[in-house]
């Protein structure tokens, strides 16, 4: 089992859509969660921290279920510009080689 | 804006040159910085963290003497790739710790092509 999975997608949603990805990780030792996007053949870029209590920036709202050790993004009133892969990540400890990156989910959001 | 630069952006080289590619922290002395590497729909996947006035610490699985670390300064790292061959080919990424160490901040990437 991987430590951070993510569904590989693509997602293709009209614009306007509400649209969710899910992220499990296996390690119930970790410590700090987030979202980053990445665009084709760029860096990543930090999207949102997650917290268990949930966070909203703007369009955006991120949650995260320890129980399940799964994590959430979803993105309402999708823009053509939310096209993009989304990154989960999932730090263990302090040390940065226990960032563990998800494999990305495709979202393409079309006219 | 930017706060970790990577030069050069892209390169091409024949099969058993060496590239150097460097990674600059631009607003912040960075102790620490990360190298990473992604292989097409792949993950990034860390390959050394690399110490400045020391050795670079190596993921499992990545050879030190092919990929070559210096952290000279504390706004500079480089990597070397040494006799680069095809399937060294990949966008690799350096990176620095936030303030808090939680996340990181991502240079734009180096992709490199080798023939």
């Amino acid at each position: 089992r991987k430590e951070v999975e993510q569904d590989p997608g693509p997602f293709n949603v009209p614009e306007g859509a509400t649209v969710a990805f899910n992220c499990t990780y296996s390690n119930s030792a970790s410590q700090s969660f987030f979202w980053y996007r990445q665009d084709c053949r760029k860096e990543p870029k930090l999207l949102m921290s997650v917290y268990s209590s949930g966070n909203e920036d703007g369009r955006f709202t991120a949650q995260l279920n320890r129980a399940s050790q799964y994590i959430s993004l979803l993105i309402r009133d999708s823009k053509l510009s939310d096209s993009a892969t989304y990154l989960c990540v999932v730090n263990g400890y302090s040390s940065a080689s226990k960032i563990i990156f998800g494999s990305g989910t495709r979202l393409s959001i079309r006219p | 804006g930017a706060v970790v630069s990577q030069h050069p952006s892209w390169v091409i080289c024949k099969s058993g040159t060496s590239v150097k590619i460097e990674c600059r922290s631009l607003d912040f002395q960075a102790t620490t910085m990360f190298w990473y590497r992604q292989f097409p729909k792949q993950s990034l996947m860390l390959m050394a963290t690399s110490n400045e006035g020391s050795k670079a610490t190596y993921e499992q699985g990545v050879e030190k003497d092919k990929f070559l670390i210096n952290h000279a300064s504390l706004t500079l790292s480089t990597l070397t790739v040494t006799s680069a061959h095809p399937e060294d080919s990949s966008f690799y990424i350096c990176s620095r710790q936030s303030g808090n160490q939680e996340t990181q901040y991502f240079g734009p990437g180096t992709r490199l092509l080798v023939l």
